[in-house]
């Protein structure tokens, strides 16, 4: 079975501020995608950002964006100009491309300082 | 409006009484699956539907059951539950298996006693 980690339980940002959450896999496949998810205290799940591993270019949705390095299998997330409403639990996320099954990191907590 | 409900949203039951969460989605969508979210642990998939009548085992499937008899449900069974099964779960659903995971139930809180 794939892994994902994500190595850092909790980080905190001051609001307006960069951050970056980790993640890192580990796979023999040539064909997968990457998502991050955010989950904030109504323990909705939402849908952030997704990479496709055959594209190079790292993947930007507004304020979020990827650090994808295929060869390193690392696949961070930088949040830029930190909102309030950011704070929430992310889970770094890891789809076979042959396979149809899921493997989800344990998550980071980020706590966004006013 | 696009979504996936799940029933009950909270369930507080004792080991070994039988009981059936409810998924259901009203946008055709053909993937199905279920996960389940410990602390420490993040989300683990139990089971996934690529379409009626086809399922298939995820990382954590024992102890659970699955059925997909009609395209837009897509329960999840536990014959005889026990407190290591106490979780938050969730149902999602996708276009195709294709596509991310972008549509979440709100989640199940069971308790087993």
């Amino acid at each position: 079975a794939q892994t994902v980690t994500q190595s850092q339980p909790e980080m905190s940002v001051q609001e307006a501020e960069t951050v970056t959450l980790s993640c890192t896999y580990d796979t023999s496949e040539s064909d997968y995608y990457l998502f991050w998810y955010k989950q904030p205290p109504s323990r909705q799940m939402i849908l952030v950002i997704r990479q496709e591993a055959y594209k190079q270019q790292n993947a930007t949705e507004n304020r979020f964006s990827v650090n994808f390095q295929k060869a390193a299998k690392s696949f961070s997330l930088k949040i830029s100009d930190s909102q309030l409403g950011d704070a929430a639990m992310y889970f770094c996320a890891y789809r076979s491309g042959t396979l149809n099954q899921f493997y989800f990191g344990t998550g980071t907590s980020l706590t966004v300082i006013p | 409006e696009a979504q996936v409900t799940q029933n009950p949203r909270y369930l507080i039951t004792v080991t070994g009484k039988k009981l059936t969460v409810t998924c259901s989605q009203n946008m055709n969508h053909e993937y199905m699956s279920w996960y389940r979210q410990d602390p420490g642990l993040g989300l683990r998939q139990i089971y996934y539907s690529m379409n009626v009548e086809v399922t298939d085992k995820g990382d954590v499937p024992e102890g659970y059951k699955v059925s997909r008899k009609e395209k837009r449900n897509f329960p999840l069974i536990l014959e005889s539950p026990s407190p290591n099964q106490t979780s938050l779960y969730f149902c999602a659903s996708s276009f195709s298996v294709g596509e991310p995971l972008r549509y979440f139930g709100p989640g199940t809180r069971l308790t087993v006693t």
